[in-house]
C-alpha cells in the first residue's frame, strides 16, 4: 500500500504571496491533519478533515486554511505568506474504523521557504 | 505555552548501551501518550505508545514508561544500535488517542556513536 504523499516537496515564495500544499492519504483511510514543523516550537496541529469536514483545529491564524474532497485527498492552504511561515509542513492519514486508537501515519512533509 | 516538554535537545550514547529519553507534561487531561521518530528528509514515524491507565509498555527494543503523578515519560531503547540515531518526538492527546490532534514536544537528536 502506498503511504502519504505530499507535493510539492519543496517550495520557495515570497512575502505577501499565497500558496497551496496538497496530501493523498493511505488508501482507504478518511482522516487528514496537517502539522507545522519549525525548529523552535517542534511540531505544532494545524487542523483535521474527516469525511470533508474540518473536526478540530490548532491555534493557528485565518490564514491558515484548509479542504478536504470526497476522496479524502486534502489540500492546505496559507494566504498573505510572512517570514515566519518559513517550515516543514506535515500531513498525516488515519483509518478511524471504530472505536480502537488507529496510528497517523506521517507523509514526508512539504518544506516552505518564504523569502 | 509549551503543554510537552522535552527538555534534552540532544543526546549521545554508545552502540549497544540503554538510551533514555524524557518528556514531561503539563495538562492532566492528557491521557494518551506517543513516541515518534523521524529520519532527516523523512516524516515522523509511530514507534510506540501508552495510556494513561498503564505505566508501562514494552515494543522489543523500545519501552514507555509513564509516571503520572509526575507527569512524566520516558522511553528506553535497550540495546541501542546505530540506525536508532534520529530526532525523537514525545506526542500527548486527550479522548484516549481518538483523535488527529497531537501535542508534540520539540524533541530529541539521538546519536548512537559506533
Amino acid at each position: 500500500k502506498a503511504g502519504v504523499t505530499q507535493t510539492p516537496r519543496y517550495l520557495i515564495k515570497t512575502r505577501g504571496q499565497q500558496v497551496t500544499l496538497s496530501c493523498s492519504p493511505i488508501s482507504g483511510h478518511r482522516s487528514v491533519s496537517w502539522y507545522q514543523q519549525t525548529p523552535g516550537q517542534g511540531l505544532q496541529f494545524l487542523f483535521e478533515y474527516f469525511s470533508e469536514t474540518q473536526r478540530n483545529k490548532g491555534n493557528f491564524p485565518g490564514r491558515f486554511s484548509g479542504r478536504q474532497f470526497s476522496n479524502s485527498r486534502s489540500e492546505m492552504n496559507v494566504s498573505t505568506l510572512e517570514l515566519g511561515d518559513s517550515a516543514l509542513y506535515l500531513c498525516a492519514s488515519r483509518q478511524i474504523i471504530g472505536t480502537g486508537v488507529e496510528t497517523q501515519y506521517f507523509g514526508p512533509g512539504t518544506r516552505l521557504l518564504v523569502l | 505555552d509549551q503543554q510537552v516538554k522535552q527538555n534534552s535537545p540532544s543526546l549521545s550514547v554508545q552502540e549497544g548501551r540503554i538510551s533514555i529519553l524524557n518528556c514531561d507534561y503539563t495538562n492532566s487531561m492528557f491521557d494518551y501518550f506517543l513516541w515518534y521518530k523521524k529520519y532527516p528528509a523523512e516524516g515522523p514515524t509511530f514507534l510506540i505508545s501508552i495510556s494513561s491507565i498503564k505505566d508501562k509498555n514494552e515494543d522489543g527494543r523500545f519501552t514507555v514508561f509513564l509516571n503520572k503523578s509526575a507527569k512524566h515519560l520516558s522511553l528506553h531503547i535497550v540495546p541501542s544500535q546505530p540506525g536508532d540515531s534520529a530526532v525523537y518526538f514525545c506526542a500527548a492527546s486527550v479522548e484516549g488517542g481518538a483523535t488527529n490532534k497531537l501535542i508534540f514536544g520539540t524533541g530529541t537528536l539521538l546519536a548512537v556513536q559506533p
